[in-house]
């Protein structure tokens, strides 16, 4: 059974503070991504890696970095939180490049006050 | 990028037929995905298309038509269970990532 597994369900933060969102698979797969998913817009791409160590920006980066030391774990990083980064936080993964099924983690519910 | 429009909201009643559609324009189209999502929960893959036509997987059916950029997701046979958001997602063959985009989901709500 494919396992997509994100440290935390919920998570409270204070403004100012480093947070980080940690996503591990344990299917080998090479690509990881995560995204942000506020009601009416859907899921935004945030950042995205093909392999370990290597990460590309998705679509909306600003205030968040990425860390993939290890194939099976692909951290989100908010440097320092903000209110406006109020919002569900989804991991997900795919086996390769072409595959066409990502699979999803349960989310991370992350609220900045 | 891909622009990507579904409906908000539909509902319907337990043992209907629900469409949702999904318009899409995309410079180079390389496949069109659909996902549930339940309130609370993990988004789940439900279909691939890549060529015209339907494809079938027991209650629920997907129909591609590439040349008008239109997708539609058909439930069946509604049950209480099928109320969840439906996304409605692009990959496009400019992108050598194979990236996906989504669009904003659309909120079945099934009634009695």
């Amino acid at each position: 059974d494919v396992k997509v597994t994100q440290s935390s369900r919920y998570l409270v933060k204070r403004t100012g503070e480093k947070v980080f969102l940690e996503c591990v698979q344990d299917m080998d797969h090479e690509n990881m991504f995560w995204y942000r998913q506020d009601p009416g817009l859907g899921l935004r791409l945030i950042y995205f890696s093909y392999d370990v160590k290597m990460k590309e920006k998705g679509d909306i980066p600003e205030g968040y970095s990425v860390s993939r030391e290890k194939k099976e774990r692909f951290s989100l990083i908010l440097e320092s939180a903000s209110t406006n980064q109020t919002s569900m936080y989804l991991c997900a993964t795919k086996p390769r490049t072409d595959s066409t099924e990502a699979f999803f983690g349960q989310g991370t519910r992350l609220t900045v006050v | 990028g891909q622009n990507i429009d579904q409906p908000t909201e539909m509902t319907a009643t337990e043992g209907a037929i629900v469409q949702i559609n999904c318009t899409y324009q995309t410079s180079g189209f390389n496949g069109l995905f659909w996902y549930q999502q339940h309130a609370g929960e993990a988004p789940t893959f439900l279909s691939y298309n890549v060529l015209d036509g339907l494809e079938e997987k027991g209650r629920f059916s997907s129909f591609l038509s590439r040349s008008k950029g239109y997708s539609y997701l058909l439930l069946k046979e509604l049950q209480m269970k099928d109320s969840a958001s439906y996304l409605c997602a692009v990959r496009d063959r400019s992108d050598s990532w194979g990236k996906f985009q989504f669009g904003a989901g659309t909120q079945v709500v099934v009634t009695p």
